[in-house]
C-alpha cells in the first residue's frame, strides 16, 4: 500500500532547537494528522489539520496543512528532553470514502540536554 | 475514562499456534482498526470495520481474521498462516463519517512467536 514521504528519517539536537519535518504524497489529501509515539507505546495524537493552508498550534508545536493539499510540515519549538520519540504524520486521500489513513514511515527525534 | 485497551501488553506463542489479540473502546465510535508495526517502519493496516458486522481487509491482511460483533469491541487472530508474525499491533478507533477522522490508538500488544 502507499505510504507518506517523511523526512527526515532521524534528527538529534541539542535541547533548546527547533525542530521541523515534513510529509509528502503524491496524492491530494483532505486530512493530515501528526502523532507522537514513545517507545513500547500506542501512537499519541497531536494535532489534526482539515484544510488547506491551516495553521494549527498545540503548545510548543505548530503543524501546517500545505496549500497544495500534498504535503503538511510540523515544527517543535524549543526542544526539551521529553519531546524524544518517534513522529508519524498520517493522511487521508481526498478519493477516500472511508476512515482509512496513511502513515509516513516516521521521524526518529533525539534530544541531547 | 474513555478510552481503548489492548490485551495483554506482551504475548508469546510458538510457531504453528493461532492466537487472538483482545481490542475495547468505550469512547463510543464506530470505526476500529487494526495495525501492524516493524521496527523502523511505519504502521501497516490489516484490517477495519466502520461498523458492526462488517469488516474490510487492510494492506496486510493475509494470515489474520478479525470480527466486529459488538461496537466496542474488535478483536484480531494472528493465524499459523502468517509466515512473520511477530510484531508489535495496534488498535484503533475513529468517529465514523461527519468530517472527523482522527483515530486514536490504544497501548499495543507486542507479540513474540518462536
Amino acid at each position: 500500500g502507499q505510504q507518506l514521504n517523511q523526512s527526515p528519517q532521524s534528527m538529534f539536537i541539542q535541547e533548546g532547537e527547533d525542530v521541523s519535518m515534513n510529509c509528502t504524497s503524491s496524492s491530494i489529501f483532505n486530512t493530515w494528522l501528526w502523532y507522537k509515539q514513545e517507545p513500547g507505546e500506542g501512537p499519541v495524537l497531536l494535532i489534526a489539520l482539515y484544510k488547506a493552508g491551516e495553521l494549527t498550534s498545540n503548545g510548543r508545536l505548530t503543524a501546517q496543512f500545505g496549500i497544495t493539499r500534498k504535503d503538511s510540515f510540523l515544527n517543535i519549538s524549543a526542544s526539551i528532553p521529553s519531546d524524544v520519540g518517534i513522529y508519524f504524520c498520517a493522511g487521508r486521500r481526498g478519493s477516500s470514502n472511508t476512515g482509512k489513513l496513511i502513515f509516513g514511515q516516521g521521524t526518529t527525534l533525539q534530544v541531547k540536554p | 475514562d474513555g478510552g481503548i485497551t489492548q490485551s495483554p501488553k506482551y504475548l508469546f506463542r510458538k510457531e504453528g499456534q493461532n492466537v487472538t489479540l483482545s481490542c475495547e473502546q468505550n469512547l463510543n465510535h464506530d470505526a476500529m482498526y487494526w495495525y501492524r508495526q516493524d521496527p523502523g517502519q511505519g504502521l501497516r493496516l490489516i484490517y477495519y470495520s466502520q461498523i458492526v458486522n462488517d469488516f474490510q481487509k487492510g494492506d496486510i491482511a493475509e494470515g489474520y481474521s478479525v470480527s466486529r460483533e459488538k461496537k466496542e469491541s474488535f478483536p484480531l487472530t494472528v493465524t499459523s498462516a502468517q509466515k512473520n508474525p511477530t510484531a508489535f499491533y495496534l488498535c484503533a478507533s475513529s468517529r465514523s463519517g461527519q468530517g472527523v477522522y482522527e483515530q486514536y490508538f490504544g497501548p499495543g500488544t507486542r507479540l513474540t512467536v518462536t
